[in-house]
């Protein structure tokens, strides 16, 4: 089965600088990679997301770019915030349109953004 | 507000007895997915429903754990015979099998049941 590994397990950053945080999968097959953050308490909560047909995809400060040869991909935040703080999750996933997406994790990053 | 919700939220048992948990998906959601999370690690996967049907089920759902959703609404967990090894976070999620076809079919994460079992 599917297989992701995330590095690096925490992370600390000066606010204003930037944050990565890389994945990589085993499955060739995985089409969809979604990001997630979850905060002390709550469930995961979806932050960008990327198919396997686009290379890079950007919201406001938050990017993924997806490297299918090398099956990696990556989280940028750049200008971090305090309430960037979390444990943010990679996961991936393979399925057809119209087919369920069973998700695989991978460990999770903790990531502190010092003021 | 509208997102998943799980009932209850915290739950703490004694070995060897059983629990119930349950979901409520987002309205219209069609799609339903248990997943458990212990301390430090991702999600993993448990079952899934699409509609009052359960499609897939993991390794790591024993002959203890058995899900229902009887009306293609909220779905129920029970864990039977409870371990300690059971103690986790317990997390619902949904999606839309319309929105799959449109290639936004993201999971919504409802915020866990924590179960600990002593």
């Amino acid at each position: 089965g599917e297989n992701v590994e995330q590095h690096p397990s925490t992370l600390s950053v000066q606010e204003g600088d930037s944050a990565v945080i890389k994945c990589t999968y085993s499955d060739s097959a995985s089409n969809y990679f979604p990001w997630y953050k979850q905060e002390l308490g709550k469930g995961p909560q979806l932050i960008i997301d990327i198919r396997s047909n686009v290379g890079e995809k950007k919201d406001q400060r938050i990017a993924v770019t997806l490297n299918k040869t090398a099956k990696h991909f990556s989280l940028h935040i750049t200008e971090t915030q305090p309430e960037d703080s979390a444990v943010y999750f990679c996961a991936a996933s393979k399925a057809g349109a119209g087919s369920a997406r069973q998700l695989t994790f991978g460990s999770g990053t903790q990531l502190t953004v010092l003021p | 507000d509208t997102g998943v919700s799980q009932n209850p939220r915290h739950k703490i048992t004694k070995r060897g007895q059983n629990v119930t948990f349950r979901c409520d998906p987002i309205s219209e959601h069609n799609r339903l997915y248990w997943y458990r999370q212990t301390l430090g690690q991702g999600p993993e996967f448990l079952t899934y429903f699409q509609n009052e049907a359960q499609l897939e089920k993991s390794r790591l759902l024993s002959d203890r754990f058995s899900a229902e959703r009887p009306k293609g609404s909220f779905s129920t967990l029970e864990i039977q015979r409870t371990e300690q090894g059971d103690s986790a976070m317990y997390l619902c999620a949904s999606s839309s099998k319309r929105a799959s076809f449109l290639g936004t079919d993201t999971q919504y994460f409802g915020p866990g049941t924590r179960l600990t079992v002593l």
